[in-house]
């Protein structure tokens, strides 16, 4: 089974408005991190937020937060007021405490903002 | 603001080939990592390195894969005898220590984009 499913493989967003990245995840382990990167055509994989299972609150980083529902097992990332350096591929990301610091990652979602 | 390095960013090698990628981590981080992406697919886990041991691989990494930490700075990933479907883009990441599990961030360098002809 899939640990991690993003179902979008491509979206668009007018410039300046906010768009949604949804992730869902599957794990049996408590203690969990999910963690969102942004791949850019240059192919680094930049870091943008992180959650973890026992975080009470949606974690929130400048124009980027996440849409944490723990029961549901969804992860998803909200990015506000879109720019066009926003275009992108996404990934969503989950380390699992009994996994030894290992990533899965999800297949991706691109990204393209619309001037 | 520090940042993991890799070296090189291309690399293009002749099948059968042995190719050394290289990364440095960042200087306090304790955990490295090895990940690759294939063209068009997801990131993948090869290995994780902690006090000069692999702590964990996956299935992709085979024999023909070593890592090695030759000295305080260095993180490099071996592939002793390249094949076609070696090319990938190669990712090095490090994160600052595992104690509370999944919580540390792993960054990630810009990759090393090798192919394999």
């Amino acid at each position: 089974a899939q640990k991690i499913t993003q179902t979008q493989p491509g979206m668009f967003v007018q410039e300046k408005e906010a768009v949604t990245l949804d992730c869902t995840y599957d794990t049996s382990d408590p203690s969990y991190g999910l963690f969102w990167y942004k791949q850019p055509s240059s192919g680094e994989m930049i870091f943008l937020i992180y959650q973890g299972s026992y975080d009470q609150q949606n974690a929130t980083e400048g124009r980027y937060s996440l849409n944490f529902q723990k029961a549901r097992k969804s992860a998803n990332l909200v990015i506000s007021a879109s720019q066009l350096g926003d275009s992108a591929m996404y990934f969503c990301a989950m380390r699992e405490s009994t996994n030894a610091g290992k990533s899965t990652f999800g297949d991706g979602t691109t990204l393209t903002v619309k001037p | 603001e520090p940042e993991v390095t890799q070296t090189p960013s291309h690399q293009v090698t002749q099948m059968g080939q042995e190719v050394i990628l290289r990364c440095v981590p960042i200087s306090n981080h304790l955990y490295f990592y090895w990940y690759r992406q294939i063209l068009g697919q997801k990131v993948e886990f090869l290995v994780s390195f902690y006090n000069n041991e692999i702590s964990e691989k996956s299935e992709i990494f085979d024999d023909q894969f070593s890592v090695e930490r030759p000295d305080g700075s260095n993180f490099t990933l071996k592939i002793r005898s390249t094949k076609l479907e070696d090319s990938a883009m190669y990712f090095c990441a490090s994160s600052e220590a595992l104690a509370g599990g999944p919580r540390e961030t792993q960054y990630f360098g810009p990759g090393t984009r090798l192919l394999v002809l």
